[in-house]
Formats: structure tokens, C-alpha cells, sequence
């Protein structure tokens, strides 16, 4: 079945510092989506992205989809003790289902 | 305007009973997916309702049923549960019509013991 693998786990950066975080899919996506997951809290959703190639920005965070649609990446400028969090990618088929990867779980040191 | 609502926050059952976990989804919604997160895990697919019937399903067993209701609210229930059901389990809505991204829950925390 499909799977959606991101890389790192974890990271640990100094506030300030740049922060990226990869998906790949082993199967050609119709969209992705990324959600963002505070300790102890659910998932809420970030962006999606549909069109291949596609780049789209949300103030510090820059969020790119794949040519070939399979792969996908989140970056975040100059991050903040407000970016601590587990970031999702999660991929959709036609099938209609979403496919979560297992997270990189960032930590900001002040 | 309400969000996805889920009940109970926290459940202890009992290794072999049966458990029933509830959903509301956010207004305006159609679509009800259920999600298990074990610690340090992404959320995996269980299955998901449209129109009342399971239209999608994940790689889990029969003991995990679920029913969704004529004003889309939904149930998820697992029978005989076994130690390793214990996650939080996430309710998420989306909007068919509309192709919209997932909006979550806060989640059922299940314990087997």
C-alpha cells in the first residue's frame, strides 16, 4: 500500500535557525497536505498543496510539492519558540484517503 | 461555529471489552474519517464515512466498526480490545463537496489495561 516516510524524526535547533522538514510518497499524489501537532494536542491543518511544482508561502513557512507529485517539503525561516511542534505530511490518492507520514517533531532552544 | 467534537477525552477499559467512541463533525462537514495515533506515530487510517456507509478503509481488523449517523455525527467501536489498542484516536471531518482538508478533533485517549 502507499507510504508516506519523512525525514528527520527529530530536530533541535537554536531559535533563530532555519528548520526543514521532508515527505516522500511511494506512490504519485493527487495533493498533499501538512498539519501541525502541539504536545498533547491533535493535528490542525496548514496548508495543501494540489499543482506539481507548486510553492506556496505562509509568512516564515515555505511549503514546495514535487514535479513528479511524490515528494515534498516544509521549511520554516528563522524559527521561533512558537514553532515547537511534530509536522505532518499527509498524502492523498484518488482514493480519497490521507496518508500521514510519522512526523519530524522540531524543538527550539531560546 | 462549533469544530469537530469528540467524547469521551479519556477512557480506561479493560482487555476483551468493548468501546464506543463519538464524533461530531464541524458544521457544514458531510464527511467523518477515523484515525489512530499510537505515541510518537503519525495518525493511521481506520476508515471513513460519507452518505452513512464506509466508503475507505485501513489496514485494521473487523473488531473496528464504526456508524455514522443522518446528521453526520459518527461512532467508532472497537470489540475485544487488546493491549495494543491504546492510542489516541482521532475523529477528523472534511467536506466531500469541497474536496477540504481535514479538520481534527481533540481526540479520545483509549487505555488497555
Amino acid at each position: 500500500g502507499q507510504q508516506v516516510m519523512q525525514i528527520p524524526q527529530y530536530q533541535h535547533v537554536q531559535e533563530g535557525e532555519d528548520f526543514t522538514t521532508y515527505c516522500n510518497s511511494s506512490t504519485t499524489l493527487s495533493n498533499i497536505q501538512w498539519y501541525k501537532q502541539r504536545p498533547g494536542g491533535h493535528p490542525v491543518f496548514l496548508i495543501q498543496l494540489v499543482k506539481s511544482g507548486e510553492v506556496k508561502k505562509q509568512k516564515r513557512l515555505t511549503f514546495q510539492f514535487g514535479e513528479a507529485k511524490k515528494n515534498s517539503s516544509l521549511h520554516i525561516t528563522a524559527t521561533q519558540t512558537t514553532d515547537v511542534g511534530t509536522y505532518f505530511c499527509a498524502g492523498d490518492t484518488n482514493a480519497g484517503k490521507s496518508t500521514f507520514g510519522d512526523g519530524t517533531t522540531l524543538t527550539v532552544k531560546p | 461555529d462549533a469544530g469537530v467534537t469528540q467524547s469521551p477525552t479519556h477512557l480506561i477499559k479493560t482487555r476483551g471489552q468493548q468501546v464506543t467512541l463519538r464524533c461530531s463533525p464541524k458544521s457544514g462537514h458531510d464527511t467523518v474519517s477515523w484515525y489512530q495515533q499510537a505515541l510518537g506515530q503519525g495518525p493511521q487510517f481506520i476508515f471513513q464515512y460519507y452518505e452513512e456507509e464506509e466508503r475507505q478503509r485501513g489496514n485494521f481488523p473487523d473488531r473496528f466498526s464504526g456508524h455514522q449517523f443522518p446528521n453526520y455525527s459518527s461512532e467508532l467501536n472497537v470489540n475485544a480490545l487488546l493491549l495494543g489498542d491504546s492510542a489516541l484516536y482521532l475523529c477528523a471531518s472534511s467536506s466531500r463537496q469541497f474536496n477540504s482538508p481535514l479538520h481534527f478533533g481533540n481526540g479520545t485517549r483509549l487505555t488497555v489495561t
